[in-house]
Formats: C-alpha cells, sequence, structure tokens
C-alpha cells in the first residue's frame, strides 16, 4: 500500500530551535492530518487541515496544507524536550470513508 | 472519557501459532480500524469496521489475518498462522460517524520468532 514520504527522516536540533518537516504525495488529498507518536504509544492527532493553502496553529505547532493539495508542512517553534517522538503526517481522500494513508515518519531528538 | 483499551500490551510467539488480539473502542464511536505498524513506518490500515459491518478490508491479507465486530462495540483481530513478517505494532482506533479523528489505542506488540 502507498506512504506517504516525509523528510527529514530524523533530526537532532537543540533545545530552542525551530523545525521544519514535510510530507509529500503522488496523489491529491482533500484532508491532511499531522501525528505524533510516543514510544509505547498510539498517535495522538496535533493538527487537522481541510483546505489547500489553509494555515492552521496548535501552540507552537503550525501545519500548512499545500496548494497542490499533495504536500503539508509542520513547523515546531522554540522546541522543548517534550517534543521528542515521532511524528507521523497522513492523508484522506474524498469518498474514502475516513480510511487515512500515513507518511513514513519524522523523527525528532532534542537535545538541552 | 475512557481512551481506546487494548490487549494484551506484548505477544511473542513462534511462527506457524496463532495470535488474538482485542480492543475496546471509546464509547458511542461506530467507527473501528485496525493498523499495522512495522518499525520504521507509518500505520497501515488493515480493516475499517462500521459498526459491525465491514468498509475496507483491501489491505487485510486474508489468507491468515481474521477481524470481527460481532455487537459493534469491541473487536478481535486473529492472525493464523503467523509468519515472521507479522512482527508488527498492531493499533486499533476508533471515530464517530463523519468525523475526522480517530483516537488511537497503545498498541499491541508482536514478536514473531
Amino acid at each position: 500500500g502507498q506512504q506517504l514520504n516525509q523528510s527529514p527522516q530524523s533530526m537532532f536540533i537543540q533545545e530552542g530551535e525551530d523545525v521544519s518537516m514535510n510530507c509529500t504525495s503522488s496523489s491529491i488529498f482533500n484532508t491532511w492530518l499531522w501525528y505524533k507518536q510516543d514510544p509505547g504509544e498510539g498517535p495522538v492527532l496535533l493538527i487537522a487541515l481541510y483546505k489547500a493553502g489553509e494555515l492552521t496553529s496548535n501552540g507552537r505547532l503550525t501545519a500548512q496544507f499545500g496548494i497542490t493539495r499533495k504536500d503539508s508542512f509542520l513547523n515546531i517553534s522554540a522546541s522543548i524536550p517534550s517534543d521528542v517522538g515521532i511524528y507521523f503526517c497522513a492523508g484522506q481522500k474524498a469518498g474514502t470513508a475516513s480510511k487515512l494513508t500515513f507518511g513514513t515518519g519524522t523523527r525528532l531528538q532534542v537535545t538541552l | 472519557e475512557a481512551g481506546v483499551a487494548q490487549s494484551p500490551r506484548y505477544k511473542i510467539i513462534e511462527k506457524r501459532q496463532s495470535v488474538a488480539f482485542w480492543c475496546n473502542p471509546i464509547s458511542g464511536h461506530a467507527t473501528l480500524y485496525w493498523y499495522q505498524q512495522i518499525l520504521g513506518q507509518g500505520p497501515k490500515l488493515l480493516i475499517q469496521f462500521q459498526n459491525n459491518g465491514v468498509v475496507d478490508d483491501s489491505q487485510l491479507p486474508k489468507d491468515r489475518f481474521s477481524a470481527e465486530r460481532l455487537k459493534g462495540v469491541d473487536s478481535t483481530l486473529k492472525i493464523q498462522p503467523a509468519k515472521l513478517e507479522d512482527s508488527a505494532v498492531y493499533l486499533c482506533a476508533s471515530s464517530s460517524p463523519g468525523a475526522d479523528t480517530q483516537y488511537f489505542g497503545p498498541g499491541t506488540r508482536l514478536t514473531v520468532l
């Protein structure tokens, strides 16, 4: 099955730095979602995007729905140690009864 | 509000054995999903239920995997017989009808030796 491509695959940053990651697809999605997964837990929804070009924030997190509807971006400002985890994008197509296609994940590690 | 419950949390079996996982969704959530997450990858949908009916099982390896949700509440996923490549975390999720947000359980980590 298809998986969306995420980059970078992993990143090691210092506390306080800003983080950017992206997700690309060869096909169009009508909804983009960003999840965070901590070790030993299931993914937790961070942000949902419903319209091309939409920019949505959730605290220090900002995500954008790409104009082409084939990509999405997530930014984390002023990273803190609890931001450590794996970030997944997920796309949803119209008429697919809420079926999600997940990305390959970006592993974020933060140093003090 | 109680979250999605899954059991067991960990299971180790030998290849060709059988295994079953249980999921209890959030109360009132009609839609239930089973995902397989192989190490280093994102979750992959195996099967989606709406109440007790199957909506999508296109990626379920039906020769060895089966799932049921007989009363439209909790669900079981079975693998018989297991193969080495079935080693993964099996995640259950649930959502309200028409809602985008899927709530995930903690998963069952399966190791096949």
